[in-house]
């Protein structure tokens, strides 16, 4: 069984500060990693998506895989307001029609 | 916004009446799920379609059944509703194999089963 962890939260974080968001995953075949954003009330859409190790930069999000540990992160600098919501994970791969979502991870932006 | 429309937007049902949700998309994409989301267990897959009547099962899809007969609307049906199928509901997209790429979502539907 597929399994993705990652924190409840919620996580609070002052604006302006770094938000740090983690998951883990158990299946070493996943080659790539959505994250998914989602509003109280609201779908969820994508935000980042990364396939290789390291860290890939998109404006102040910032995603980080280490496919060894089985781990990949979110970064959001400069945190505002508006980025309080649940943060999705989702770990890739090429042999399935379908993904499993982590059960997300609330963060709330403190103004 | 990709197109994807769900109706009802909102229903509440009795125990035992059969409940049809429907999703429909206009972006000709193969791939369309299910997926219903609940406090504590995030969002999890019903069933899903990889095209014109082809459909498979996800992690809970026990008390739901699906049709696709055409490419843009794919129907999920609870036989029988219970209340712990009290649930939001979310229709997902996708151009090609979801596994690897970019799911698009529906609106969401928010059933109640009094």
């Amino acid at each position: 069984q597929k399994e993705v962890e990652q924190n409840s939260g919620p996580l609070s974080v002052p604006e302006g500060a770094i938000a740090s968001l983690n998951c883990t995953y158990s299946d070493r075949g996943s080659q790539s990693f959505f994250w998914y954003r989602q509003y109280s009330g609201k779908s969820p859409e994508l935000i980042m998506f990364i396939y290789s190790n390291g860290d890939k930069e998109d404006g102040r999000f910032t995603a980080q895989l280490n496919k060894a540990s089985q781990y990949v992160s979110l970064l959001i600098r400069d945190s505002q307001p508006s980025d309080s919501a649940t943060y999705l994970c989702a770990p890739g791969n090429n042999r399935d029609d379908k993904i499993i979502f982590g059960k997300g991870t609330r963060l709330h932006i403190l103004p | 916004d990709a197109g994807i429309t769900q109706s009802p937007r909102h229903k509440v049902t009795e125990t035992g009446t059969p409940v049809t949700l429907r999703c429909h998309q206009t972006e000709n994409h193969r791939y369309m799920y299910w997926y219903r989301q609940d406090p504590g267990h995030g969002l999890r897959l019903i069933h899903y379609s990889y095209g014109v009547k082809d459909t498979d099962k996800g992690e809970v899809s026990d008390g739901y059944s699906v049709s696709r007969s055409k490419t843009e609307d794919f129907l999920l049906t609870l036989e029988s509703a219970t209340s712990s199928q009290t649930s939001v509901y979310f229709c997902a997209i996708s151009k090609e194999r979801g596994g690897n790429n970019e799911q698009f979502f529906g609106p969401g539907t928010r059933l109640t089963v009094l």
